[in-house]
């Protein structure tokens, strides 16, 4: 079965310091993953596909397929990027059901 | 676009009562999806629907749970005898057919079930 393993709960970083949300996942066959973004008892709105290859707000994220990792990353952590993120990903045998992982709070401080 | 709207956004019940979730999906779109997030949990899938078909149900739970989407109107989320257990956000998300690589499929803004 697949699985999305996000280890950090928490990630406490301060403004203009580099960023990077952790996800692996497992699964054998090719995947599409996601990064969602949640801000406070907000909407999910997704923030990234892999397969878009498109950076949105400077997040980017690169499908490395033999670490099987899909690592979220920011040069310059903002404020306004303090929020829930989380890895999703979805398989070609189950379209539209998406595992997601145990998401990261990302708390930037000034 | 309205977006995925979702009502009622915070419903509270008893324990033994029965709750209704609402959501209706994006114009144009005729897929939705429910998924549960449990306190300090990521989501977790429960059910995948299509206008009157229900195509995926493997994380509803086995009692009390059902979900449909009519012909016509939102889908609904019904709980029966709820329990504190089943208090948690209820997100609904819509996409206009299967998600492939030229589609999303984009989230409501939930709703937050607490039972007392």
């Amino acid at each position: 079965a697949q699985r999305v393993t996000q280890p950090e709960k928490l990630l406490s970083v301060f403004k203009g310091a580099p960023v990077e949300l952790k996800c692996n996942y497992s699964y054998s066959g090719s995947p599409e993953l996601f990064w969602y973004v949640q801000y406070s008892r907000q909407r999910l709105q997704l923030l990234l596909r892999h397969i878009s290859r498109e950076s949105i707000k400077g997040f980017t994220a690169d499908l490395n397929k033999g670490e099987t990792s899909f690592h979220l990353k920011k040069p310059f952590a903002q404020e306004e990027d303090s929020a829930m993120y989380y890895c999703a990903l979805m398989t070609t045998d189950s379209w539209g059901k998406l595992q997601f992982g145990a998401g990261t709070q990302v708390v930037v401080t000034p | 676009n309205a977006g995925v709207m979702q009502n009622p956004r915070h419903l509270v019940r008893r324990r033994g009562q029965e709750a209704r979730l609402r959501c209706s999906p994006m114009k144009g779109h005729s897929h939705v999806y429910w998924y549960r997030q449990l306190p300090e949990e990521g989501l977790k899938f429960m059910v995948y629907l299509q206008k009157e078909n229900i195509i995926d149900e493997s994380g509803m739970p086995k009692e009390r749970f059902s979900a449909e989407f009519p012909k016509e109107g939102p889908s609904i989320l019904r709980i029966q005898q709820v329990v504190r257990g089943d208090s948690a956000a209820y997100f609904c998300a819509s996409s206009p057919r299967v998600p492939d690589s030229g589609n999303t499929i984009y989230f409501g803004e939930g709703s937050w079930l607490t039972v007392v």
